[in-house]
C-alpha cells in the first residue's frame, strides 16, 4: 500500500516562530488531507489539498503531486498550535485515508 | 451544523464484556469509516462503507464488526473486547466532489476506549 513519511516527528518551538512541516507519499494520490489533532484528541481538518496552495489565517499548505510531497506552513506561532499535524492521502489502490505517523509540535511561550 | 457524532466519548470496561460505538453523521455522505489511533502506530482504518448495507475491511479489521443499516448510522462493534483493543477510536464520513471523484474526509470526536 502507499507509505506516508512525515518529518521533523518532533518539534519544539518559541511562540511567534515560524515553521514547515513536511510530508512524503509513496504514489500519487486522489486526496491529501492535513489535520491538527489538539491536545485533547480531537482531530480538525485544515486543509484538503490534493494539489496547489492554499492559505487560511496564519497556516498554509502546499501539495506538488508530481514531486509527491505536501507542506504545511504555520506562521506566528501561538501555544494553541501545539499538538499533533497528520497529514493523510487516498492513493495507491487504498480506500480510505492512509496517515502519516504525525509531527508533534509545541510551542513554548 | 453539519458534523460527524460520537457516543460514548470515553469508556472503561472490562474483557469479554460487548460494547458498541455509535456514529452519526448528517451531512448524507455515502462513505463512512471507522479508525484506531496508537501510539507510534498512528491511525489505521477498521472498516469502511461505501453506502447502506455495504461494509468491508479495512487494515485492522480482526475483533471488530460494523453495520450499515442506514445512510447515516455506523456502529462499531466489539463483540468480545480485549486490552489490546484499549485505543482512541475515529469515525469518519466523507463525500466526493463531483466530477473529480475526490473525497474529503470529515471526523468525529473521537471514542477512548479502555479495556481492562
Amino acid at each position: 500500500g502507499i507509505q506516508v513519511e512525515q518529518s521533523p516527528p518532533d518539534l519544539i518551538l518559541q511562540e511567534g516562530a515560524n515553521s514547515t512541516l513536511r510530508c512524503n507519499f509513496s504514489d500519487s494520490v486522489n486526496n491529501l488531507q492535513w489535520f491538527h489533532q489538539n491536545p485533547w484528541g480531537q482531530l480538525i481538518n485544515l486543509f484538503y489539498i490534493p494539489s496547489g496552495t492554499k492559505q487560511n489565517g496564519r497556516l498554509s499548505a502546499t501539495t506538488v503531486a508530481t514531486e509527491r510531497y505536501s507542506l504545511l506552513y504555520i506562521s506566528s506561532s501561538q501555544t494553541t498550535d501545539s499538538g499533533v499535524y497528520f497529514c493523510a492521502v487516498v492513493g495507491g489502490g487504498a480506500d480510505g485515508l492512509t496517515f502519516g505517523k504525525g509531527t508533534h509540535l509545541i510551542i513554548q511561550p | 451544523e453539519a458534523q460527524v457524532t460520537q457516543n460514548p466519548r470515553y469508556l472503561i470496561t472490562v474483557t469479554g464484556k460487548k460494547l458498541t460505538v455509535t456514529c452519526s453523521q448528517n451531512m448524507n455522505h455515502e462513505y463512512m469509516s471507522w479508525y484506531r489511533q496508537d501510539p507510534g502506530l498512528g491511525l489505521r482504518q477498521i472498516y469502511y462503507s461505501m453506502n447502506v448495507e455495504v461494509t468491508d475491511k479495512g487494515d485492522v479489521p480482526e475483533g471488530y464488526k460494523v453495520s450499515r443499516k442506514e445512510k447515516r448510522n455506523f456502529p462499531l462493534i466489539l463483540e468480545s473486547p480485549s486490552p489490546n483493543q484499549t485505543s482512541l477510536y475515529f469515525c469518519a464520513s466523507s463525500f466526493q466532489i463531483p466530477t473529480s471523484g475526490r473525497s474529503v474526509a470529515f471526523f468525529g470526536p473521537g471514542t477512548r476506549l479502555t479495556v481492562l
